[in-house]
């Protein structure tokens, strides 16, 4: 069965960097892109963009450029998001994403991770 | 953009009632592209219905989504307990954007 598993809770300082990763296993992992997803405390979902599994091509949504990375090592089936210099504002859960299928909604997602930023 | 926005902020209801939620889109979203989803606290959300009518694998009949243009509604046959929880819209027939979210809370 198709799973999305994504490392634990972070607690970075301000300035720091944070690469998170999710993990896919149960179906051919080039064949779908993966999503991320923010959720800040207490606050409702944002779609950051998502990445090409195959080819490796990113898009990012406005707000989610320059400082956020989206990459993935194919051979540990294995996508990342990285952020860097953080802010506080930057404090969420972060959540990957699969579609079951071409430009569907969101059928499979990771348990998402927590992200903290404070001094 | 295409901007969701859901009504009510928060729907007050006791088990047994029935749960009509609303999305409003900023301009025509494609049926196709417009779909539901469950989040309660501490879990990831989780797809109930997808093509704006269609449920997802596994989901209760109870729940059912209707709608077109630029009006799309989620209703809730008969509330279970466990379906108190946070509810949201995502269209992607534009880039992808998630409503704002409605809370279905214990009456």
């Amino acid at each position: 069965q198709v799973q999305l598993v994504q490392s634990g809770s972070e607690l970075k300082k301000p300035g720091a960097s944070v690469k998170v990763s999710c993990k896919a296993t149960g179906y051919i992992f080039t064949t779908y892109g993966i999503n991320w997803v923010r959720q800040a405390p207490g606050q409702g979902l944002e779609w950051m963009g998502w990445i090409n599994t195959n080819t490796g091509n990113p898009s990012y949504v406005q707000g989610f450029t320059g400082r956020f990375v989206f990459s993935v090592d194919t051979s540990v089936t294995t996508a990342y998001l990285q952020i860097n210099s953080l802010k506080p504002e930057d404090t969420a859960v972060y959540y990957c994403a699969r579609t079951l299928g071409p430009d569907q909604d969101f059928q499979y997602w990771g348990q998402g991770t927590l992200v903290t930023v404070s001094s | 953009e295409i901007v969701l926005t859901q009504s009510p902020g928060t729907l007050s209801l006791s088990p047994g009632e029935r749960a009509t939620l609303s999305c409003r889109a900023s301009q025509s979203v494609s049926s196709s592209y417009l779909g539901w989803y469950q989040q309660k606290l501490g879990q990831a959300p989780r797809l109930l219905i997808y093509g704006a009518s269609n449920r997802a694998t596994g989901i209760p009949d109870r729940f059912s989504g209707s709608g077109s243009g630029t009006d799309f509604t989620l209703t809730i046959g008969r509330l279970e307990p466990e379906d108190f929880a946070v509810y949201y819209c995502q269209q992607h027939g534009s880039s992808r954007t998630f409503g704002q979210g409605t809370k279905l809370e214990i009456k």
